[in-house]
């Protein structure tokens, strides 16, 4: 069963620190990965999508690593801005596969 | 601006009543999806849609209904059947990205609450 799992479930930084979310996935066959931030109360907005062959993104201050030999994914915010408050949630595509697996999201609290 | 429109934002139904939550999409994407979001879980697909007249169910589609007459429109029916309809509806549409992947883009959700 393709699985997506989000770690840690939640954190809270002060404004101005970085900090680093972790995806593990045992999605096969893998097509991409991506990262989105979710707003409360709003839709998922996209980060980032990396490829195989991809092995860092960046977005301005979002970093999205992808080792798809261990199937881990990091997102790195730095400096962090309290707009970042939010949930971030890691999404993994099988190939030739319109259904997507998603992680249950990490929330990121920031404060001033 | 090309973006995803769901409406209402907010719902409240009644035990035993039928729901309708628009999507409508002006992307020109042939595919649409609707997923549920309850705390602490991912995004569960209830159904999706890769052509016009043509869907398929998700994980889970008992107690839901839609239809896709027009490319733009993608309707979801919240039945009497479903018994925990309460949560956040995500209306979403994908075009094939060149290198083979989905790239989704969101709609800004429904709050259906059951009253």
């Amino acid at each position: 069963k393709n699985q997506v799992e989000q770690s840690p479930q939640s954190l809270i930084i002060l404004e101005g620190k970085n900090c680093t979310l972790q995806c593990n996935y045992t999605v096969s066959p893998f097509s991409n990965l991506r990262w989105y931030k979710q707003d409360t109360g709003r839709g998922p907005v996209s980060l980032t999508i990396m490829t195989f062959s991809e092995n860092t993104k960046s977005n301005g201050r979002y970093t999205a690593t992808l080792d798809a030999d261990t199937k881990q994914s990091s997102l790195h915010i730095t400096a962090s801005q309290l707009s970042d408050s939010a949930s971030y949630i890691c999404v993994v595509s099988a190939r030739n596969d319109y259904k997507l697996s998603f992680g249950a999201g990490t929330t990121v609290t920031v404060r001033a | 601006d090309g973006g995803i429109t769901q409406s209402p934002k907010y719902l409240f139904r009644k035990e035993g009543q039928n729901v309708t939550l628009s999507c409508e999409q002006n992307l020109n994407h042939d595919a649409m999806y609707w997923y549920r979001q309850d705390p602490g879980q991912g995004l569960r697909l209830i159904y999706y849609s890769q052509i016009v007249n043509d869907f398929q169910k998700g994980d889970i589609a008992e107690g839901y209904s839609v239809s896709r007459e027009k490319k733009e429109s993608f309707p979801l029916t919240v039945t009497s059947a479903q018994k925990n309809p309460t949560a956040f509806y995500l209306c979403a549409s994908s075009i094939e990205h060149p290198s083979g992947a989905n790239v989704l883009t969101f709609g800004a959700g429904s709050r259906l609450t059951v009253l």
